[in-house]
């Protein structure tokens, strides 16, 4: 089975640049989350989608951060402008059916890290 | 605030040593606990805890879950250096839905020397 997949792997931009990250959840997921791990921190949620819909996005911050799954399928994470504060390791997930981990634990893709200078 | 609390932050330790970890948790509508495994790329999932006093085993891996203490503990036994690592606890809440929220703590960093 293939895993999450993620790109780029890496990327080091400016502050107030933009930035979008891609994601491709394993096949037959239809749950889709993107996490910020910032260093000597655990994953932090910052949106989940059941399949091209939005279930939760309370902790992302809608005025530079935006993400859409078009076709219920791959992913998109944008941030525009970046701050300082924004570096990190932006971890895509998904699972089975209702994306909830009492059903099936999260499989994580191997991220992206971001260096905003 | 839901919170989800490891212990200890870092730990170094030789091979063939046995270590525990600790997982602390104020969740509302507890639902189930999962450990995950880190290296240097993604979180890889060790277990996934839902009842009391249920010891759950991997090889030279355990984990148990206190529900009425509200904490779980990860056991490993004879480390190896392939176990240095950091050990993510991470705890789902029931939303009012199926489609529960996972609330991650720091990380345990472990460092297994030869």
């Amino acid at each position: 089975e293939a895993g999450v997949a993620q790109s780029p792997r890496y990327k080091i931009i400016e502050k107030r640049q933009s930035v979008a990250f891609w994601c491709n959840p394993i096949s037959g997921h239809a749950t889709l989350y993107w996490y910020q791990q910032i260093l000597g921190q655990g994953p932090k949620l910052l949106i989940q989608f059941q399949n091209n819909g939005v279930v939760d996005d309370s902790q992302l911050p809608k005025d530079r951060f935006s993400a859409e799954r078009l076709k219920g399928v791959d992913s998109t994470l944008k941030i525009q402008p970046a701050k300082l504060e924004d570096s990190a390791v932006y971890l895509c997930a998904s699972s089975l059916l209702r994306g909830s981990s009492y059903n099936s634990p999260l499989h994580f893709g191997n991220g992206t890290r971001l260096t905003v200078t | 605030e839901d919170k989800v609390v490891q212990s200890p932050l870092s730990l170094v330790v030789h091979e063939g040593d046995t270590v525990t970890l600790n997982c602390s948790y104020e969740v509302t509508n507890f639902r189930s606990l999962l450990w995950y495994k880190q290296e240097k790329k993604a979180p890889t999932f060790l277990f996934m805890l839902t009842s009391s006093g249920i010891e759950k085993k991997s090889g030279r891996l355990s984990s148990i879950l206190d529900k009425k203490e509200l904490f779980s503990i990860l056991n490993i036994t004879a480390t190896q250096t392939g176990d240095s690592a950091i050990y993510l606890c991470a705890v789902e809440a029931d939303r009012g839905s199926t489609l529960g929220r996972l609330y991650f703590g720091r990380g345990t960093q472990l460092t297994v020397w030869p």
